[in-house]
């Protein structure tokens, strides 16, 4: 069964450095998604991307962030300036139509941020 | 964002059934009540969702009240691996962001 991947799986950096974290949707799906979980909060809604462009952002979402799909197989989340509260899983979904039914997600990126 | 009601906590023995309940009082008619799980140390995977009808799919039965005002997860035979935190999320038509609560722990027991 087709499944969503990340890497790394875990990542520690320190504050202020620049960190990339990748995921590779289901191959036949268009919609891509960003989420992140807290150790011991709700997962919260970070972005969603369609057509090489942010459909939807939550507050969280600031200009710290970005997305980027830089080849047919990528889709990348990268934090500019990690903040000590950036330390999260953060969990990338797939999905092949809006609105549809299922979002497949990834198994995560444990950020730990130092 | 329209908002769930979920207990913290339940348990159930293994091979019982287990209802799993959720109150969504101000639903709207373009809400889709949506059902997630998250395992231990996993992503949250998709379990079933349903907008008026009962559903059933290979893994749950959703259970819609007929106002629509709550639903019920139903796992007809629970297993050691089904021990998890199932969110119950009502999703709009017209947006793809789900919106997750502190959802229902769910313990099973040998």
């Amino acid at each position: 069964e087709p499944e969503v991947t990340q890497t790394p799986s875990h990542q520690v950096t320190q504050m202020g450095q620049e960190v990339i974290l990748r995921c590779v949707p289901i191959s036949n799906h268009l919609y891509f998604y960003w989420y992140r979980q807290i150790l011991g909060q709700k997962v919260e809604f970070l972005v969603s991307f369609y057509n090489n462009e942010i459909s939807e952002k939550s507050e969280i979402f600031d200009d710290q962030f970005s997305v980027e799909r830089p080849d047919g197989s990528n889709f990348t989340l990268k934090i500019r300036s990690t903040k000590l509260e950036d330390s999260a899983m953060y969990f990338c979904a797939s999905s092949e139509i809006f609105g549809g039914e299922t979002q497949y997600f990834g198994p995560g990126t444990r950020l730990l941020v130092l | 964002d329209a908002k769930t009601t979920q207990p913290n906590s339940m348990e159930s023995n293994e091979e019982e059934p287990v209802h799993l309940p959720c109150n969504h009082s101000t639903i709207s008619g373009t809400d889709y009540i949506h059902w997630y799980r998250q395992l231990p140390s996993q992503g949250p995977e998709y379990v079933i969702h349903g907008l008026t009808s009962n559903v059933n799919n290979r893994m749950a039965s959703l259970a819609i009240a007929e106002d629509r005002k709550s639903s019920t997860l139903i796992l007809h035979r629970a297993t050691l691996r089904d021990a998890a935190v199932y969110y119950c999320i009502l999703k709009s038509y017209n947006t793809d962001k789900l919106i997750f609560g502190t959802g229902t722990r769910l313990q099973v027991f040998p």
